[in-house]
């Protein structure tokens, strides 16, 4: 499909670890990237993964990239209430993809005490 | 660096008026890009330049939509005259040098909450 997918909503206990997958649809994309959406902000990016790479991790964040499938996750460890927000992924399509991001729907994490 | 800056926050207006969103990139940055943000339809470009041209627009929704880049320091988009549908949150990024291959990435701006009455 055309769409980049995420599931809509996640809760999680503080504490607790948080996985948000995302499903991608251009094997050929180069990158790929997690950022955050607060409420009435601007999308911050968190950390991006290169497509030849199986995990990255970045202090509490980690990436897992499964080109096969073209799934990719991003793990929160300790997920504390300032995690809660909206987390997108996105997919670099370079490749006859006119060189744009394409973003999946997001994924709005809630993080209760 | 003050990172990307939008002006104006909030846009409150009438339906069939113009509407004139600004955007200033980070300093340096010789990428720009407009997106649009809907519940219904996410998160979509609709424009970016290079260098202040153009490269590419065909993410914009119709003729009424139009970009400009008189500088590298400052874009508008407008919307003229202006729907109810094109109510949205419009985002502005920059990116230093957004070639394939480059590991830049683009940083965002807290965008312009659109409504049209």
């Amino acid at each position: 499909g055309e769409d980049v997918e995420q599931s809509l909503f996640l809760s999680v206990r503080e504490g607790d670890s948080s996985v948000i997958n995302c499903t991608y649809t251009d094997s050929s994309s180069t990158y790929l990237y997690w950022y955050k959406q607060e409420p009435g902000a601007g999308l911050q990016l968190l950390t991006y993964i290169f497509s030849n790479m199986d995990m990255k991790q970045d202090q509490r964040l980690t990436v897992l990239l499964n080109k096969k499938d073209k799934h990719l996750s991003l793990r929160i460890a300790d997920t504390q209430t300032g995690d809660s927000a909206i987390y997108f992924c996105a997919e670099r399509r370079d490749a006859g993809g006119g060189n744009k991001l394409t973003f999946g729907t997001g994924t709005q994490l809630k993080v209760e005490l | 660096d003050a990172g990307v800056i939008q002006s104006p926050r909030h846009e409150v207006t009438e339906m069939g008026q113009e509407v004139t969103l600004r955007c200033k990139p980070i300093s340096g940055h010789d990428y720009l890009f407009w997106y649009r943000q809907t519940m219904m339809r996410g998160l979509e470009l609709l424009i970016y330049f290079n260098n202040n041209v153009p490269i590419d627009d065909s993410g914009m929704p119709e003729d009424r939509f139009s970009a400009k880049m008189p500088n590298a320091s400052f874009s508008t988009l407008k919307i003229q005259p202006s729907e109810p549908r094109d109510s949205a949150v419009y985002f502005c990024a920059s990116s230093l040098a957004w070639l394939a291959g480059s590991t830049d990435t683009q940083y965002f701006g807290p965008g312009t909450r659109l409504t049209v009455l």
